[in-house]
């Protein structure tokens, strides 16, 4: 089975804070994901990676950085945490489209910014 | 510009009241269409891949089925424990990533 780890389930960080949210991939995918996931906007791509070192910016990238050093691991970084950054954030991996395409999702993580 | 759209946005249902649920999408050249279920505080679970026309897949209660313009979600006699949202998804134009749509919220009552 597929396995996508998201390193917290729920966080409560202040506003200005430096947060990392970090996901585990065991399938040796090439591609990465970070999603947000607010009630009434449903799923919306913040970054994605098709291979080490590489990012490419999602439809919001703005407030948000990524970092992927090693293939299984796709780190976000919110470098000044702000309320309207408060969400739930989904991270998603998957094999090349000519492989079968699925994306595998995460149990998600709850972040709150007070 | 590439775009899913789901109905009814929301569905309650008595246990056993079959339903069904749409996914409507606008992007040329599918490359499939891709349904997840996700239970609330959870990560989408996928379900279903669909890449041609009059393609159907089932699994347990659930039957996915495939025109040129839309999918269908179709549930016989559900029971409480299939209430969740349902999530379908097309790869973009660029065939990396995914489109969402909003999602249909499954109410199923005992």
């Amino acid at each position: 089975d597929v396995k996508v780890t998201q390193s917290s389930r729920y966080l409560v960080k202040r506003t200005g804070e430096k947060v990392f949210l970090e996901c585990v991939q065991d399938m040796d995918h090439e591609n990465m994901f970070w999603y947000r996931q607010d009630p009434g906007l449903g799923l919306r791509l913040i970054y994605f990676s098709y291979d080490v070192k590489m990012k490419e910016k999602g439809d919001i990238p703005e407030g948000y950085s990524v970092s992927r050093e090693k293939k299984e691991r796709f780190s976000l970084i919110l470098e000044s945490a702000s309320t309207n950054q408060t969400s739930m954030y989904l991270c998603a991996s998957s094999p090349p489209p000519n492989s079968g395409h699925i994306q595998y999702f995460g149990a998600g993580t709850r972040l709150s910014v007070l | 510009e590439d775009q899913v759209t789901q109905s009814p946005e929301a569905l309650r249902l008595q246990e056993g009241e079959s339903s069904s649920l749409n996914c409507s999408y606008t992007v040329s050249g599918l490359r499939g269409l891709f349904w997840y279920r996700q239970d609330p505080g959870k990560g989408p679970e996928f379900l279903f891949t669909l890449y041609s026309a009059g393609e159907e897949k089932e699994k347990e209660r659930l039957k996915a089925t495939l025109t040129k313009k839309e999918s269908f979600l179709h549930i016989t006699a559900p029971k409480p424990e299939d209430s969740a949202t349902y999530l379908c998804a097309v790869p973009d134009n660029y065939g990396q990533n995914f489109v969402f749509g909003p999602g249909t919220r499954l109410s199923v009552l005992p």
